[in-house]
């Protein structure tokens, strides 16, 4: 099974408002990486959090990450149409396997 | 512009026929990959090369063979395709080990049907 799960699915919201993914994985990590997908392309990554970093900013993106959880959430402030896209998150496992991708959360932004 | 180019960007086969992806990187980069996206199925590690004439296989290699006999090129290969495979395969490169600090830089992908 995949090491990060997110969640929601799917996640429709109105221009403007905030959007907010979750990410569960199962084993102790280095990091901890999201990636955006628009329809048809590869994945663009977003940001990256190590397993020390509790919080982390990227212009309108905010990544926290909780290792005792073992979650992560992504939130995406002040959302715009362009902001419509599959987001997954990774994980960079302790392991030494390589990293692992979730199945993603679909979201949409509605003008 | 830098980044990670695969070809071609649409394929269709018959059950049994073989073919090559490419993946160029322009990048310098050590370290690259091959995935493929299936619904529901997330993406999944087929096999990956952690330098010029090394491969390793990842978490499906089944029915596919691979080879890096340039830094910047790794080529994925379908011997004998089947259905099961049709998928969209993403070719993914990084600066080394743990994926360093920068994440992985991926290309547009390749769209395959077996028919």
């Amino acid at each position: 099974s995949q090491q990060g799960e997110e969640d929601p699915q799917a996640l429709s919201i109105q221009e403007g408002e905030n959007a907010t993914m979750n990410c569960s994985y199962k084993t102790s990590i280095n990091n901890l990486q999201w990636y955006r997908q628009n329809s048809g392309r590869g994945l663009v990554h977003l940001i990256l959090i190590r397993s020390n970093e509790r919080e982390k900013h990227s212009g309108r993106l905010r990544v926290t990450l909780d290792t005792s959880k073992k979650s992560s959430s992504l939130l995406i402030t002040a959302s715009r149409a362009a902001d419509t896209a599959s987001y997954f998150c990774a994980t960079d496992p302790l392991s030494g396997s390589r990293l692992t991708f979730g199945e993603g959360t679909q979201l949409t932004v509605n003008p | 512009n830098a980044g990670v180019t695969q070809t071609p960007k649409f394929r269709v086969l018959k059950t049994g026929q073989s073919m090559t992806l490419l993946c160029a990187q322009d990048m310098n980069h050590e370290y690259m990959y091959w995935y493929r996206q299936d619904p529901g199925m997330g993406l999944r590690l087929i096999h990956y090369s952690v330098g010029e004439g090394t491969t390793a296989k990842g978490e499906v290699p089944d029915g596919y063979n691979v080879s890096r006999l340039k830094k910047q090129n790794f080529l994925l290969g379908l011997e004998s395709a089947a259905p099961s495979q049709t998928s969209v395969y993403f070719c993914a490169s990084s600066y080394g080990w743990r994926s360093a600090n920068y994440g992985y830089t991926f290309g547009s992908g390749t769209r395959l049907t077996v028919v």
